[in-house]
């Protein structure tokens, strides 16, 4: 299983903060990857990070995302700074670093003031 | 950067018939690495294919899916009404590592 926690509600110009918490299996030997969807829209890759920290992003985010992964506590986080009203989404977590099998169930972020 | 173009935008059918998504990409897609999900209203998307025609673990076999190069196919042969949602098809593998398309809708 996985869950996102984080506030719900960001500031424009601030950094939305995100925690995905993975329980019932090991996080060695995976990638785990952010997805967003715009309300509406499709879904779109962030990026994600190996169990050893390595990280790819997509280009269009690169210069504002960091992923990082805490494996003694089956954790890994989205950093977005700068955010603009158009990073309003409903972010997910899952696992992978191609197709998805397992997803979070995704939790919704505005950005307003 | 690789565009997925799928078609149609919105597919009426009813429980019972046969629906034939498609999705076409801008360019070659390398090794068959494709997929296809569902999502319904308030859920995250499922992944019913991967490797272009692999199914997913539970997924039921009236859903296949086929294609290579760029041209790709969902397949379900014989609607149930559960059926009834969006589906999106994924490139992966590339450059972008993931990308997907705008989705089709298959609505009653």
């Amino acid at each position: 299983q996985l869950r996102e926690s984080g506030p719900g509600l960001v500031k424009p110009s601030e950094t939305l903060s995100l925690t995905c918490t993975v329980s019932g299996a090991s996080m060695s030997s995976f990638f785990w990857s952010w997805i967003r969807q715009p309300p509406g829209k499709a879904p779109e890759w962030i990026g994600y990070v190996s169990d050893t920290g390595r990280t790819t992003y997509n280009p269009s985010l690169n210069s504002r995302v960091t992923i990082s992964i805490d494996t003694s506590t089956n954790q890994f986080s989205l950093k977005l700074a700068s955010v603009t009203a158009a990073d309003t989404a409903v972010y997910y977590c899952a696992r992978g670093n191609g197709f998805n099998h397992y997803w979070g169930q995704g939790t919704l972020v505005t950005v307003s003031s | 950067e690789v565009v997925l173009t799928q078609s149609p935008g919105t597919l009426s059918l009813s429980p019972g018939e046969r629906a034939t998504l498609s999705c076409r990409a801008s360019q070659s897609v390398a090794n068959s690495d494709f997929a296809w999900y569902q999502q319904k209203p308030g859920q995250a998307p499922r992944l019913l294919i991967y490797g272009a025609s692999s199914r997913a673990t539970g997924i039921p076999d009236r859903f296949s899916g086929s294609g290579s190069g760029t041209d790709f196919t969902l397949t379900i042969s014989r609607l149930e009404p559960e059926d009834f949602a969006v589906y999106y098809c994924q490139q992966y593998g590339g450059s972008p590592p993931s990308i997907f398309g705008q989705g089709t809708k298959l609505e009653l």
